[in-house]
């Protein structure tokens, strides 16, 4: 079945980039029909929906965090990636990637996540 | 944008039912019906229990149900078991927004 694992750095200094990579694996990422999006999840907080790219690269971004964010995809390594930039210590989070398979936030497959910790 | 609302905890002893709320506005959860919840045990990654406001997905027991009315929605867990403590979270369309709910603790008693 599909599955997505996300992969990156877990530390990150303050105003730097953070940069991670999800592939995906048992199933095409350009099979169509899908939104790969990333969600970040602040310690011990609730979830906050950062993104989605469509495998054609057309990409929608959470209003709040757009002019930081970009997200990615390479089919032809089954990847999608988030970049985000000026990072600060509140962008340390639990960060997963996940399948939306309706364009309407209905997220039906995740990723494990990855703890990415800015600090100096 | 603000989170959806959600109670902190809720609980219920073995076999009983629990509901939980989420409340939002007339932009989000009450103008589509594009509600999801999510279930989230420690450590884990979340888990898709319902989606469209109240439609399971494959593998989600029955005893998970989601209405709404109104702005707020809610999900129903009947014959409550040990495996249902876990963190719950809403989730709803909201045109250029996303929203989250802030997260119910369940514990099962």
């Amino acid at each position: 079945q599909v599955q997505l694992q996300e992969s990156g750095p877990g530390l990150v200094k303050p105003s730097q980039t953070l940069s991670l990579t999800c592939t995906v694996s048992g199933g095409s990422i350009s099979s169509g029909g899908y939104y790969w999006s990333w969600i970040r999840q602040h310690p011990g907080k609730g979830l906050e929906w950062i993104g989605y790219i469509y495998y054609s690269g057309s990409t929608y971004y959470n209003p709040s965090l757009k002019s930081r964010v970009t997200i990615s995809v390479d089919t032809s390594k089954n990847q999608f990636s988030l970049k985000l930039s000026s990072v600060t210590a509140a962008d340390t989070a639990v960060y997963y990637c996940a399948r939306d398979g309706s364009g309407n936030r209905i997220f039906d497959l995740w990723g494990r996540g990855t703890l990415v910790t800015v600090s100096s | 944008q603000s989170a959806l609302t959600q109670p902190r905890s809720v609980s219920g002893s073995p076999g009983q039912s629990v509901t939980i709320s989420c409340t939002g506005t007339s932009s989000d959860v009450g103008g589509y019906n594009y509600v999801s919840w999510y279930q989230q045990h420690p450590g884990k990654a979340p888990k898709l229990m319902i989606y469209d406001v109240s439609k399971r997905p494959s593998g989600v027991p029955d005893r998970f149900s989601g209405s709404k009315s109104g702005n707020t929605a809610s999900l129903t867990i009947s014959g409550l078991q040990a495996e249902d403590e876990a963190d719950y979270y809403c989730c709803s369309y909201a045109g250029s927004y996303t929203l989250f709910g802030g997260g119910t603790k369940l514990t099962v008693l």
